[in-house]
């Protein structure tokens, strides 16, 4: 079952512009998870945001999160072509603070930073 | 180096042929993770284990098998059972058991069936 939702499906932008990619949940979350993957390789973790934070960040990315309206957004500023990958929101619904990290990833953000 | 390799990169199997896909880490974590991922789709969770000798089924663990019997290695098997193998498969760990862990991935394993 898809929890996360990101929008848009695609973005393209020019370098130096601000990307910001969105991502809807439906359930009740712990944590929420931003990871990049660039095509044909594994994922890395961009930053992680809890469900008592509001806003976070971490160089040149800001994210958001929304517990009353479900929703997170990642802020990429001053874009560089090294940017271009998808993007991944994951959200951790997992019962209890022990029980393990058991993450579900949305479909996630085709990010095209044009030279 | 610290990471988690999997090997091969590319695999191709026969249909109605089991193959398993290696899965390796040296962080010491204790939590390990296979997902499926499907052209222009987000990852499913296939199993999981959050200690040795432990694991629990994912989404979409139908066709597919684990072990854990080393906390380095946690390999998956695609059965003949599984009725579309054909996908980009990653391995994951975490530390281990708080909801707060990030999650470091493999390189990824493309599997196709031929």
């Amino acid at each position: 079952s898809q929890q996360g939702e990101e929008d848009p499906q695609a973005l393209s932008i020019q370098e130096g512009e601000n990307a910001t990619m969105n991502c809807s949940y439906k359930t009740s979350i712990n944590n929420l998870q931003w990871y990049r993957q660039n095509s044909g390789r594994g994922l890395v973790h961009l930053i992680l945001i809890r469900s008592n934070e509001r806003e976070k960040h971490s160089g040149r990315l800001r994210v958001t999160l929304d517990t009353s309206k479900k929703s997170s957004s990642l802020l990429i500023t001053a874009s560089r072509a090294a940017d271009t990958a998808s993007y991944f929101c994951a959200t951790d619904a997992t019962p209890g603070e022990t029980s393990g990290s058991r993450l579900t990833f949305g479909e996630g953000t085709q990010l095209t930073v044009n030279p | 180096d610290g990471g988690i390799t999997q090997s091969p990169k590319y695999l191709f199997r026969k249909e109605g042929q089991n193959v398993t896909l290696s899965c390796e880490q040296n962080l010491n974590h204790d939590a390990m993770y296979w997902y499926r991922q499907d052209p222009g789709q987000g990852l499913r969770l296939i199993y999981y284990s959050q200690i040795v000798n432990d694991f629990q089924k994912g989404d979409i663990a139908e066709g597919y098998s684990v072990s854990r019997e080393k906390k380095e290695s946690f390999p998956l098997t695609v059965t003949s059972a599984q009725k579309n193998p054909t996908a980009f498969y990653l391995c994951a760990s975490s530390i281990g058991p708080s909801i707060y862990n990030e999650q470091f991935f493999g390189p990824g394993t493309r599997l196709t069936v031929l």
